[in-house]
């Protein structure tokens, strides 16, 4: 059973462009997040979805978009990056009736020149 | 914003020892978890504690949950040299009068346990 998987594993990018992330969930779990780690911080939640939907949000600019697939995979979008988007973004999946039980990828690390 | 802090941000010990973390939040909880972070790689979920326990054990870990001071702690006995990671804990905040679906992190503690 294959865990969260995520892509690409590292990205480099340069201000002003856009960037798209993918998450393909844990067999069985239809919830995804997604968080972003700035060095040597802990990682702090973008937004979450569920049926499609962008069901919680964090406290993050119009930037950062995501979408949620019927397979239950996930995308996350970022335009017009900025230089402090350098981040490792982390996808964690859960199933609904147990959405405490939050299983993460090994995130993707994206930087930004 | 993080949710809490944790302390200490570094610990040092030597292998067989025992580690033991703080971890301080600021708002109600519905629950409280702890995660373990290789070298900025993915989280691994260790335990999960609910606002209503106290203590909680899973093999060399022990968890304990004050909810009145908005804090709990986490010890690892017999520490090994494998147990170098970043330990968070994570709460998933109650607002509005409901459980929420997100994870608010702590800053994380740096564990170095030497061989």
């Amino acid at each position: 059973d294959a865990g969260v998987t995520q892509s690409p594993t590292h990205l480099i990018k340069t201000r002003g462009q856009q960037v798209t992330l993918r998450c393909s969930p844990k067999s069985g779990h239809d919830t995804v997040s997604w968080y972003q780690q700035a060095l040597g911080q802990g990682p702090q939640f973008i937004f979450q979805y569920y049926e499609e939907e962008e069901r919680q949000r964090g406290n993050f600019p119009d930037r950062f978009s995501g979408h949620q697939f019927p397979n239950y995979s996930s995308e996350l979008n970022v335009n017009a990056l900025l230089l402090g988007d350098s981040a490792l973004y982390l996808c964690a999946s859960s199933p609904t009736t147990r959405y405490n039980e939050q299983f993460f990828g090994p995130g993707t690390r994206l930087t930004v020149l | 914003s993080q949710q809490g802090e944790e302390d200490p941000q570094a610990l040092s010990i030597q292998e067989g020892e025992n580690a033991t973390m703080n971890c301080s939040y600021k708002t109600s909880i519905n629950n409280l978890q702890w995660y373990r972070q290789n070298s900025g790689r993915g989280l691994v979920h260790l335990i999960l504690i609910r606002s209503n326990e106290r203590e909680k054990h899973s093999g060399r870990l022990r968890v304990t949950l004050d909810t009145s001071k908005k804090s709990s702690s986490l010890l690892i006995t017999a520490s090994r040299a494998a147990d170098t990671a970043s330990y968070f804990c994570a709460t998933d905040v109650w607002e509005h009068g409901g459980a929420t679906n997100k994870l608010i992190f702590g800053t994380g503690t740096l564990l170095a346990v030497q061989p």
